[in-house]
């Protein structure tokens, strides 16, 4: 079964830290993985995806995700955070990776960013 | 930058009434998707749409849901007879041809009493 797990409900970091949030995937193939970003009363916002080549993707905000086969790991990185990073994250995995399919995600980790 | 949007943003229904959450995709994507996320839960695939007809459906979509693209610009998802259990947050998305990524709207939160 194809499945994607976000280990901690919650991380905190200072503001100016770096900053980790853990996703593990399971899936049949090859995985297409993707970062979401959730802000409070509104929708999922697109941050970066990996579909092959280089296993550091870099997204919006200045945040990148390094890919680790061996460890089936997507997790999402900031060299320095910032207070207004503080929000809900998705980990996703596509369905099959092999066509336009379904996405599953992981229940969300909330970060949180103090100054 | 173009986006997807959702109406209403908050539905309030009675059990087995019927309601429709409508969505316009972003203009230039083909590929229609709508997922759903009970408070506390993980945000869930329900079904995909391409071509005018569903691609890929869940468990959960089940023959109280239907979809619709009634015309070149919404896409609707209907539940004929809500149940309490249907209350969530309702999220519809949309992504380009060859592109994995999918754009998710703001969300409509059924409440069923």
């Amino acid at each position: 079964a194809q499945s994607v797990a976000q280990p901690e409900d919650q991380v905190n970091v200072a503001e100016g830290n770096p900053l980790t949030v853990k996703c593990t995937y399971s899936v049949s193939g090859n995985p297409y993985l993707f970062w979401y970003v959730q802000y409070p009363n509104r929708g999922l916002q697109f941050l970066l995806k990996y579909i092959t080549g280089d296993n550091l993707v870099k997204g919006s905000y200045g945040f990148e995700a390094e890919f680790n086969k061996s460890q089936t790991s997507f997790h999402l990185k900031k060299p320095s955070a910032l207070v207004s990073d503080s929000a809900l994250y998705f980990c996703a995995v596509r369905g099959d990776g092999g066509s336009q399919g379904n996405l599953i995600f992981g229940k969300g980790t909330k970060l949180s960013v103090k100054p | 930058e173009p986006e997807v949007t959702q109406t209403p943003s908050h539905q309030v229904t009675q059990m087995g009434q019927e309601v429709i959450l409508r969505c316009v995709p972003i203009s230039n994507h083909l590929y229609f998707y709508w997922y759903r996320q009970i408070l506390g839960q993980k945000v869930e695939f329900l079904v995909s749409f391409y071509n005018n007809e569903i691609s890929e459906k869940s468990e959960i979509f089940d023959d109280q849901f239907s979809v619709e693209r009634p015309d070149g610009s919404n896409f609707t998802l209907k539940i004929r007879s809500t149940k309490l259990e249907d209350s969530a947050m309702y999220f519809c998305a949309s992504s380009e041809a060859g592109l994995p990524e999918q754009f998710f709207g703001p969300g409509t939160r059924l409440t069923v009493l």
